[in-house]
């Protein structure tokens, strides 16, 4: 039982490159969300799910896309990463107001 | 809109001191509280949760107790070790699809 996983777990891109991460729970759960952590900013919400084939805004959702095809997977996407999208990033999943996370992927815009 | 106040700036201590880290929220209704705990290099993990007022979560030692007179929900633990260093996030379920607000942070540092 892996839980929540994400791949990869580092990536660095240059400016105006794409990239997609891939976040997979075995948990069946239905509810699946996308975090950045910054210094200072906590945890914020990019984009979130609510059941295969759904896909909603968060707080900070500009520059980035993301899909649920598959009730496992959640990918974002950067279509054309800036400097400001530096991070690490977290996936989670829920099936009720715990959430379960993933060991996150850290990466950096040139 | 729903939000959730952490106190400022990392905290630092001795091993087996007494551990307390405010957290208070401003919120609509009746919001479920919780503490997540990051450690190095990890995501974050469920600490403890309480989901009506005057309940109180633990959980390790830690203990948080949701005070809706005052607004917080603070986290204590009596003695901690250096294995309790982390960072650890306030947390309340804000805006419905089981979505989180969370506060910034509190780096703990527990020197030996």
């Amino acid at each position: 039982n892996a839980g929540v996983t994400q791949t990869p777990k580092f990536r660095v891109l240059k400016t105006g490159q794409s990239m997609t991460l891939l976040c997979a729970q075995d948990m069946n759960h239905e509810y699946m969300y996308w975090y950045r952590q910054d210094p200072g900013m906590g945890l914020r919400l990019i984009h979130y799910s609510v059941g295969e084939g759904t896909t909603a805004k968060g707080e900070v959702p500009d520059g980035y896309n993301v899909s649920r095809l598959k009730k496992q997977n959640f990918l974002l996407g950067l279509e054309s990463a800036a400097p400001s999208q530096t991070s690490v990033y977290f996936c989670a999943s829920s099936q009720s107001y715990e959430q379960f996370f993933g060991p996150g992927t850290r990466l950096t815009v040139l | 809109g729903d939000s959730v106040t952490q106190m400022e700036g990392p905290v630092t201590l001795s091993e087996e001191a007494f551990l307390t880290i405010n957290c208070t929220y401003t919120a609509t209704g009746y919001p479920s509280l919780f503490w997540y705990v990051q450690y190095p290099g990890e995501g974050l993990q469920l600490l403890l949760k309480a989901t009506k007022a005057d309940d109180k979560g633990s959980n390790k030692g830690f203990e948080a107790t949701y005070r809706k007179e005052t607004t917080s929900f603070h986290l204590e633990k009596g003695s901690v070790q250096v294995s309790d260093s982390a960072v650890y996030f306030c947390a309340l379920s804000a805006g419905g699809n089981n979505r989180l607000a969370f506060g910034k942070g509190n780096q703990v540092v527990v020197i030996p």
